[in-house]
């Protein structure tokens, strides 16, 4: 099984720029999630989603947008980028609402400039 | 709110010493503690997780335990060893709403272990 894989590993953004941050499982998780990592400040929830066809705002969510159309895939969309989303994304997946441990991508690397 | 904290949030030990790491939690409805290792470039992995009707767990050199009354638990590492060295990350189970849940995290511990 691949698990959790994310596309790409690193993109360069320009300020007002729009891209997708692909996320894909193939352990039929019903939960996904989407995180950012800064330096100092952990991992802070974006999105997340119990299910196809139901999404929830997490932690940071502003500049941000998800969707589950299908059980394996949660991509990320940033609408207008900006400086202050330059960070580290991970994806993660679990068989129920964060209730096991989740699985998660190898990341992408994102920088606005 | 939902809020984990995570101490310290370096750690140096020499090879062979043990190493603890804290975390503390606000609600006490959590029920699910898991934490995760995560080496430089690569995602978090989890190593070790304990529920709220659990006290102690281990898994070989690792082991968390839970003080629900104080709501905060533990990640114990025994026997350290250079591979041990990364970043470490508590995180705790809150209700999100309704019937959804969500995993918040500490900030992390960079642990180093020194030949």
């Amino acid at each position: 099984n691949a698990g959790v894989t994310q596309t790409p590993k690193f993109q360069v953004l320009k300020t007002g720029q729009s891209m997708t941050l692909q996320c894909a499982q193939d352990m039929n998780h019903e939960y996904m999630s989407w995180y950012r990592q800064d330096p100092g400040m952990g991992l802070r929830l974006i999105h997340y989603s119990v299910g196809a066809g139901i999404t929830d705002q997490g932690e940071v969510p502003n500049g941000y947008n998800v969707s589950r159309s299908t059980t394996e895939d949660f991509p990320l969309r940033l609408l207008s980028a900006a400086p202050s989303q330059t960070s580290v994304y991970f994806c993660a997946s679990s068989r129920e609402t964060a209730n096991y441990g989740y699985t998660f991508g190898s990341g992408t690397r994102l920088t606005v400039v | 709110g939902e809020n984990v904290e995570q101490h310290p949030s370096t750690l140096s030990v020499q090879e062979g010493d043990s190493a603890v790491i804290k975390c503390t939690y606000s609600d006490s409805a959590s029920n699910y503690f898991p934490w995760y290792k995560q080496e430089l470039g690569k995602g978090p992995q989890l190593i070790i997780d304990i529920r709220s009707n659990v006290g102690e767990k281990k898994d070989q050199r690792i082991a968390v335990t839970l003080n629900k009354t104080a709501k905060h638990f533990s990640l114990h590492i025994t026997e350290t060893q250079p591979e041990d060295s990364a970043v470490y990350f508590c995180a705790a189970r809150f209700r999100s709403g309704g019937s959804n849940y969500k995993l918040t995290f500490g900030k992390g511990t960079l642990l180093t272990v020194n030949p």
